[in-house]
């Protein structure tokens, strides 16, 4: 297993700027996830963030409005940029531990955008 | 591809009866399957999977989901729920071939009436 922590748990931020989240793990792991959960709807993966590589955006997220920064095996960093309303969101970082992609979750961080 | 579909967004039940929360999967390969569970203001937490073996997949706390590969079903299962259930619960699968990221249903909501 894994323990996971996220900063800041909550942000009420303004349009067209931008709020860098982190997210902290008790131990190294090789794989990051960071998802979108938005009210009433299921998660949304946005992005992998392997160490030492580039992270891997799925469709529909682009690195110049999600920025990821992957330091080490323990630590990463999603930016959201130039904020919008509909940007706001629970953001999730997990990791997966094992073979079986089972994955741990950080608590969230509640954003939103006026 | 992968996809999960959970046929109840919400489930109201009184407490101590039972209840089933529906998951059906779709996969052109072998996968893995996991039950995640979000208490109110918290992160998900990985309540059961499937991996391989029996078919029949317990958690700590009285919760069981059974894989049905012809049914392409994972429904979970409790024969006497607690106020402490009160949560919304994620249905998830991901495919065994290679590195393939998890797929989330969007949830279904377990409200236990007193």
């Amino acid at each position: 297993s894994a323990v996971i922590s996220q900063k800041p748990s909550r942000d009420i931020c303004q349009r067209g700027t931008s709020l860098t989240i982190q997210c902290q793990v008790d131990s190294q792991v090789t794989m990051m996830f960071w998802y979108r959960q938005q009210p009433g709807q299921s998660l949304t993966l946005i992005a992998t963030a392997n160490q030492g590589s580039e992270a891997t955006y799925e469709s529909g997220f682009v690195i110049d409005k999600f920025p990821i920064s992957r330091p080490n095996l323990t630590f990463s960093t999603l930016t959201v940029s130039n904020m919008s309303p509909e940007d706001s969101s629970i953001y999730l970082c997990s990791v997966e531990t094992g073979a079986s992609h089972e994955q741990y979750f950080g608590p969230g961080t509640r954003l939103t955008v006026t | 591809a992968q996809s999960v579909t959970q046929l109840d967004s919400q489930v109201p039940v009184f407490e101590e009866a039972p209840v089933e929360l529906r998951c059906n999967y779709s996969s052109s390969v072998s996968v893995y399957l996991f039950w995640y569970v979000q208490y109110p203001n918290q992160g998900l937490q990985l309540l059961l999977k499937y991996l391989s073996g029996s078919t029949l997949v317990e958690s700590i706390n009285g919760f069981e989901a059974e894989f049905n590969k012809s049914q392409t079903s994972f429904h979970l299962r409790k024969p006497s729920v607690h106020i402490s259930d009160t949560a919304e619960y994620f249905c998830a699968v991901s495919e065994r071939r290679g590195y393939q990221k998890v797929t989330f249903g969007i949830g279904t909501k377990l409200q236990v009436i007193p």
